[in-house]
């Protein structure tokens, strides 16, 4: 089955830090979603992104679907981002959303 | 206007007690979906329905076993709940088909003592 790796697993933030996290995955697939996972379990979707570029306030996320990677940018980090943030894409045979390892992010003030 | 809504948002249980977990959903999506997550793993997939069409994971345990009486509703059941069954469990719709956006309710975290 498909395979979804996600770089780096953990990330430690001063507030007002950017950065970029990546997430690759071994084989075609219909779309990529990415998610924040909050310290209360809930995932939220930041970005349905099968290909480009979008952007929300101070997320963006870009997926090269040829190259099979997608990476989401966080500018000027607040300590509400704190959370896993989750790639997951949908297995161009199944149908299924198939989740990346995670990358766990915490922002200190 | 809450869209995915799971019910209890803790639960606990004893070894063995069946218990049951709901979710709604006011989007009226055909598509309804159970995760279970453990810690600091990512969710897996137990199983989902098409509309009324149940379709079951190949390593979903007999143990687990999911209803949906009708769109808005979709219940797991856990027959005998063991010790490794404690974890968070998410319920998640879309519309169906490909490149559809699967939307996720905030979860029940299940604690079996």
């Amino acid at each position: 089955g498909i395979q979804v790796e996600q770089s780096p697993p953990d990330l430690i933030l001063q507030e007002g830090a950017n950065s970029t996290l990546r997430c690759n995955f071994s084989d075609s697939v219909n779309n990529l979603q990415w998610f924040h996972q909050n310290p209360w379990g809930q995932l939220i979707n930041l970005f349905y992104i099968p290909s480009g570029t979008k952007q929300n306030g101070r997320l963006s996320a870009t997926t090269v679907a040829t190259e099979r990677y997608s990476l989401l940018y966080i500018s000027s980090s607040q300590t509400t981002d704190s959370g896993v943030y989750f790639c997951a894409v949908e297995d161009y045979n199944t149908d299924k959303l198939i989740f990346g390892t995670g990358t766990r992010l915490q922002v200190f003030p | 206007d809450a869209m995915v809504i799971q019910n209890p948002r803790y639960q606990v249980t004893q070894f063995g007690k069946p218990v049951t977990l709901s979710c709604s959903q006011t989007l009226n999506h055909n598509v309804m979906y159970w995760y279970q997550q453990k810690s600091s793993q990512a969710p897996k997939l137990l199983f989902h329905y098409y509309d009324k069409d149940f379709n079951n994971e190949a390593d979903t345990p007999d143990n687990f076993q999911s209803r949906r009486p009708n769109t808005s509703f979709c219940f797991l059941d856990i027959r005998s709940p063991g010790l490794g069954d404690a974890a968070m469990y998410l319920c998640a719709t879309s519309r169906g088909g490909t490149e559809e956006t699967q939307y996720f309710g905030p979860g029940t975290r299940l604690l079996v003592l």
